[in-house]
């Protein structure tokens, strides 16, 4: 089964700072890759993907992501924090065996935005 | 555009009472799962399903059981209810193969159990 990994379940930046949140991930195939966004009270939220084709890719509230194979990872970035980016992100791996896709996810890391 | 919808978004059960976690898609998508979140622990798979009739466990299936009877329809049965079933409970879905890779997410059930 994969696994994924979220280094640091809390992440504090200032208004305007460089968001950086961090996915490390375990695969034995290629892997399909996503970042969810959970806002309190709410359900998860596709905030970008990566399947095939582009390293770099970017998604909704100007947030982009590079998947970088010989790291095995797929970090998220914003290089502009705004006070509404504060939620849960998640960073998630799927596995197209055959044509099912089973989602794996990692524990989250919460964003707080200061002031 | 509904998307996923789920009911209720709110309950408290006492323990040993069952209950039916509804949930439905209107976007004709095969796959669908059912997912708890707890605290610091992301998302844990309970069932998941690839069409009608079609069902079988994830990592956590344990007090739980469901059905999938129409394309729409997948329902989250909870026998017995136990304090370690309080929890967040999302149901989802996919349709691998038409474009969309990703999963589709409700808003979530939150179940207390006392």
């Amino acid at each position: 089964a994969q696994s994924v990994t979220q280094l640091g379940s809390h992440v504090s930046v200032s208004e305007g700072a460089l968001v950086l949140l961090r996915c490390n991930y375990s695969s034995s195939v290629p892997p399909y890759l996503f970042w969810y966004v959970q806002y309190p009270n709410q359900g998860l939220q596709l905030l970008l993907k990566y399947t095939t084709g582009a390293t770099l890719v970017k998604g909704i509230n100007g947030f982009e992501a590079e998947f970088k194979k010989s790291e095995t990872s797929f970090h998220l970035t914003k290089p502009s924090a705004h006070m509404s980016d504060a939620a849960e992100y998640f960073c998630a791996v799927s596995e197209p065996i055959y044509n099912f896709n089973k989602f794996y996810f990692g524990s989250g890391t919460k964003l707080n935005v200061k002031p | 555009n509904a998307g996923v919808t789920q009911t209720p978004k709110f309950r408290i059960l006492k323990i040993g009472q069952s209950m039916t976690l509804q949930c439905t898609q209107d976007m004709n998508h095969n796959y669908m799962y059912w997912y708890r979140q707890d605290p610091g622990m992301g998302l844990k798979l309970i069932y998941y399903s690839v069409g009608a009739g079609i069902t079988d466990k994830g990592e956590v299936p344990n007090g739980y059981n469901v059905s999938r009877s129409t394309t729409e329809d997948f329902p989250l049965r909870l026998e017995l209810a136990a304090p370690s079933q309080t929890s967040v409970y999302f149901c989802a879905s996919s349709r691998p193969g038409q474009g969309h890779t990703e999963a589709f997410f409700g808003q979530g059930t939150r179940l207390t159990v006392v």
